[in-house]
């Protein structure tokens, strides 16, 4: 069975400050990895995905993502961040073809400080 | 309207009443998604309908009852809620056989239990 780790459960950052946001995954198979922003009182949306080739993955709002099967990671960055960037952050794995139910990480609370 | 919508918002309810969540998705996908969203916890599948299957998650309570007539409506009934089913309730869908296989939410619909 497939598991998501985000390893923080809070970032906080000064704005323009560079941000990785860490999502480890175990799975036996090959996966498909996600990342999706939630702000306050919306659903969330997708910020990128991985499902082949490229390892860097560019998403939107000028978010990256590496996938690194070696180390079963998918870390999210951003090289300066905004105030508007402050929002929940979940990191998501669906096992390969044919799968449409993912397992979401318990999610990153990033709060961008003035 | 686009993407996926929720009706209503907002909704505060007794332990005694009896009341629908609505979800409705215009993007042609082919399986929508309970999840439920408490504060300090992860997102928790309740629910999936896709074109060959239902499936639940077997820790979610029988007060909460879903239905999907048609491959854009699905509905949550509740009846006789705790106080602590009071959570953000998501929906989502997604069209996992064309490639894609992110999933949209919606807004989601806030529920207090009175």
């Amino acid at each position: 069975a497939q598991s998501v780790t985000q390893l923080d459960s809070q970032v906080p950052v000064f704005e323009e400050a560079p941000v990785e946001l860490r999502c480890n995954y175990s799975s036996s198979v090959s996966v498909y990895l996600f990342w999706y922003v939630q702000y306050p009182n919306q659903g969330l949306q997708l910020l990128l995905k991985y499902l082949s080739g490229s390892t860097l993955v560019k998403g939107i709002n000028g978010f990256e993502a590496e996938f690194n099967k070696s180390q079963t990671s998918f870390h999210l960055r951003k090289p300066s961040v905004h105030i508007s960037d402050t929002a929940e952050y979940f990191c998501a794995v669906s096992e390969g073809s044919g799968s449409y139910i993912p397992t979401f990480g318990r999610g990153t609370s990033l709060i961008v400080h003035p | 309207e686009t993407g996926v919508t929720q009706t209503p918002r907002h909704l505060v309810m007794g332990m005694t009443n009896k009341k629908s969540l609505k979800c409705e998705q215009h993007l042609g996908h082919n399986a929508m998604y309970w999840y439920k969203q408490s504060a300090k916890k992860p997102l928790e599948l309740m629910f999936v309908y896709s074109l060959e299957e239902r499936v639940e998650n077997n820790s979610v309570p029988s007060r909460f009852s879903p239905e999907c007539p048609n491959s854009s409506h699905l509905f949550l009934h509740l009846h006789t809620l705790q106080p602590e089913d009071s959570a953000l309730y998501l929906c989502a869908s997604s069209q996992y056989s064309t490639g894609s296989y992110e999933q949209y939410f919606g807004p989601g619909t806030r529920l207090t239990v009175t």
